[in-house]
């Protein structure tokens, strides 16, 4: 079964503006990762964020952790076509080598 | 450095033949995960080695899909008596000891027939 929900399931925005997709998650957590991943293939690690930390930024990515709502949102700023992909959030219940739990992904579309 | 990888990219079987799925990992890694994508869905965890020994094989759906990781590095999905619901895309992940970011392959697309 999967941990969370992406919220929204779609979003389709002009090269430039800013993507800010949603992540709920039911049960605690150690960390919280975001993914992307292009044509259904293999996933690539964006940025990992710990139960501890609020929120966190790599590049034009800022991620925030609410653990009392359970929810965590990923914007990526300036968009461009490249961006194009699904974007998952995953969580994993303790700490070290755990298997992570998926949510179900946005599918961010950029156009040029 | 080499990433993470699966062969074979593409499968393609009968309903009811076997199939094993190859995962390479990036070397030095001591965990290794198996997850499975169905379309439009996120993976979902099947089975994760810590080193040669499956630490957690909860996900496996039943008793005709097994892993191996011998040597504690390349692993070995098999599925036995395989079925139409089957047909997914294969994902494999590997992982240093300690942080969990993991690096994912880009996966084996299994389509039964």
């Amino acid at each position: 079964s999967q941990q969370g929900e992406e919220d929204p399931q779609a979003l389709s925005i002009q090269e430039g503006e800013n993507a800010t997709m949603n992540c709920s998650y039911k049960t605690s957590i150690n960390n919280l990762q975001w993914y992307r991943q292009n044509s259904g293939r293999g996933l690539v690690h964006l940025i990992l964020i710990r139960s501890n930390e609020r929120e966190k930024h790599s590049g034009r990515l800022r991620v925030t952790l609410d653990t009392s709502k359970k929810s965590s949102s990923l914007l990526i700023t300036a968009s461009r076509a490249a961006d194009t992909a699904s974007y998952f959030c995953a969580t994993d219940a303790s700490s070290g080598n755990t298997p992570l739990v998926f949510g179900k992904g946005t599918r961010l579309s950029v156009i040029a | 450095g080499a990433g993470v990888s699966q062969t074979p990219s593409n499968k393609v079987t009968e309903k009811g033949k076997y199939v094993e799925l190859r995962c390479d990992p990036i070397s030095g890694h001591t965990a290794l995960y198996w997850y499975r994508q169905s379309l439009g869905q996120g993976p979902e965890f099947l089975i994760y080695f810590q080193g040669t020994g499956a630490a957690d094989d909860s996900g496996l759906p039943n008793d005709r899909f097994f892993a191996v990781r011998p040597e504690g590095s390349v692993s070995t999905l098999k599925i036995q008596r395989t079925e139409r619901g089957d047909s997914a895309v294969y994902l494999c992940a590997s992982s240093p000891r300690g942080p969990n970011e993991q690096f994912f392959g880009p996966g084996t697309r299994l389509t039964v027939l």
